[in-house]
């Protein structure tokens, strides 16, 4: 089953904007990551938050965790053509020896000249 | 260093067809997964091997599917027989096993696209 919801489903934007993304998640977690895809391509990590931390920032990528709303959201600033792809947020639940990954159903950014 | 391998990129079949996808994992990482993306979807995961160990196949259809990893290396995942909604990209990854309290990055492979006509 899905564990997160990503809104929007889809988004366009025009070169140099900034694009948001949410995920929203129901359960407990232990971090939280976000992964882009290029069209049929593998997955590529971009960042992970953890459930103590509130704001992270790599290079143009920022994330946020909000705990008490269960839900995150991905902000990419100054945003390329490059960065057309679908993005997907995944919760991380430790369980015994097991870190369990799950992905909700991602957003479609679509970047225009 | 060498990516998650996946083999073949794309299959199509019919469907009550049998089909089988390769996976070689990163060298030395002893975790290895399955995940099906079925397309507007985000990855479902269907099995997590630890070594040659099955971690969790709770979301693995085991009346068709199934998978193993005999060496503790690379891994096949078969579906026999084929239905048509098993249609999907079935990517492969796999991390270290640093502990479930550490963070252990999934790598992924580019996937396989399967097509059950």
């Amino acid at each position: 089953s899905q564990q997160g919801e990503e809104d929007p489903q889809a988004l366009s934007i025009q070169e140099g904007e900034n694009a948001t993304m949410n995920c929203s998640y129901k359960t407990s977690i232990n971090n939280l990551q976000w992964y882009r895809q290029n069209s049929g391509r593998g997955l590529v990590h971009l960042i992970l938050i953890r459930s103590n931390e509130r704001e992270k920032h790599s290079g143009r990528l920022r994330v946020t965790l909000d705990t008490s709303k269960k839900s995150s959201s991905l902000l990419i600033t100054a945003s390329r053509a490059a960065d057309t792809a679908s993005y997907f947020c995944a919760t991380v639940l430790n369980t015994g020896t097991a870190s369990k990954l799950t992905f909700g159903t991602g957003t479609r950014l679509q970047v225009t000249l | 260093e060498a990516g998650v391998a996946q083999s073949p990129r794309y299959k199509i079949i019919e469907k009550r067809q049998s089909v089988a996808f390769w996976c070689n994992p990163i060298s030395g990482h002893a975790t290895l997964y399955w995940y099906q993306q079925i397309l507007g979807q985000g990855p479902k995961l269907l099995i997590q091997f630890q070594n040659n160990g099955v971690v969790d196949d709770s979301q693995l259809p085991k009346d068709r599917f199934s998978a193993e990893r005999l060496k503790g290396v690379d891994s096949t995942l078969k579906i026999q027989p084929a239905k048509l909604e098993d249609s999907a990209v079935y990517l492969c990854a796999s991390s270290l096993n640093l502990g479930a309290n550490s963070y252990n990055e999934q790598f992924f492979g580019p996937g396989t696209r399967l097509t059950v006509l």
